[in-house]
């Protein structure tokens, strides 16, 4: 199996500030990738797709970048509603495997 | 509106069975291929099993093959997954899914249900 790992585990951010969410896959996935929020209680939610397609509906200050092993999820500018959980997900080949989760903490 | 509406999760004791279904409106339901994802508490998402837009073609994790059975009901739009064999580790909440294309074939969720909890505890 694929194995993805995502850093940091828990990023402690502010309003406002830009960050950024790395997530490593054991072997290459190509741009096989998506990431998904998931908020306290809340089913996920597809944001990116294909490494840095938005998923429609998804504001722009949400971007996707990185091919092969290494990716990465950017917020330009956090708004509250960001503060939630990333995780990363590989459709490269089977199984779909997730990233560990990143909590995005005030 | 896509809407995927799961049920049938509960408490069940560890060797017993259960059988969860999930509803969906909004979209052509035999057009798309559908997973099950998991969420153990506090933890991360696991893929689970998933079905092509026909029924044809299953596929399960190595972790519940041999126990769990997807399946589908293309007059019904509604997707199943019957669990047998039940283990404390399958205690999770079970997430219904949908796959952007009808092949069944690794790829990314566009549609998440809110999910139905599932513990396996004596």
């Amino acid at each position: 199996d694929i194995q993805m790992t995502q850093s940091p585990s828990t990023l402690p951010a502010s309003v406002g500030d830009r960050v950024t969410i790395t997530c490593r896959a054991s072997q290459s996935i190509s741009n096989w990738l998506a990431w998904y929020q998931q908020k306290p209680g809340k089913a996920p939610k597809l944001l990116i797709y294909k490494a840095s397609s938005l998923e429609s509906g998804v504001p722009s200050r949400f971007s996707g970048s990185g091919s092969g092993t290494e990716f990465t999820l950017t917020i330009s500018s956090l708004q509250p509603d960001d503060f939630a959980t990333y995780y990363c997900q590989q459709y490269n080949s089977y199984w779909d495997t997730f990233g560990q989760g990143t909590k995005l903490e005030i | 509106e896509v809407q995927l509406l799961e049920s049938g999760g509960g408490v069940v004791q560890p060797g017993g069975s259960l059988r969860l279904s999930c509803v969906t409106s909004g979209f052509t339901f035999n057009n798309y291929a559908m997973s099950w994802v998991r969420q153990a508490p506090g933890k991360g998402l696991e893929w689970v099993s998933a079905i092509g837009g026909s029924g044809g073609s299953t596929f399960y994790a190595d972790s519940v093959k041999g126990r769990f059975t997807i399946s589908r009901d293309n007059y019904k739009n509604t997707l199943y997954l019957q669990m047998n064999s039940l283990r404390a580790e399958d205690t999770a909440i079970y997430y219904c899914v949908r796959a952007p294309t009808i092949v069944v074939r690794p790829d990314y969720f566009d549609y998440w249900g809110q999910g139905t909890p599932l513990t396996v505890s004596s």
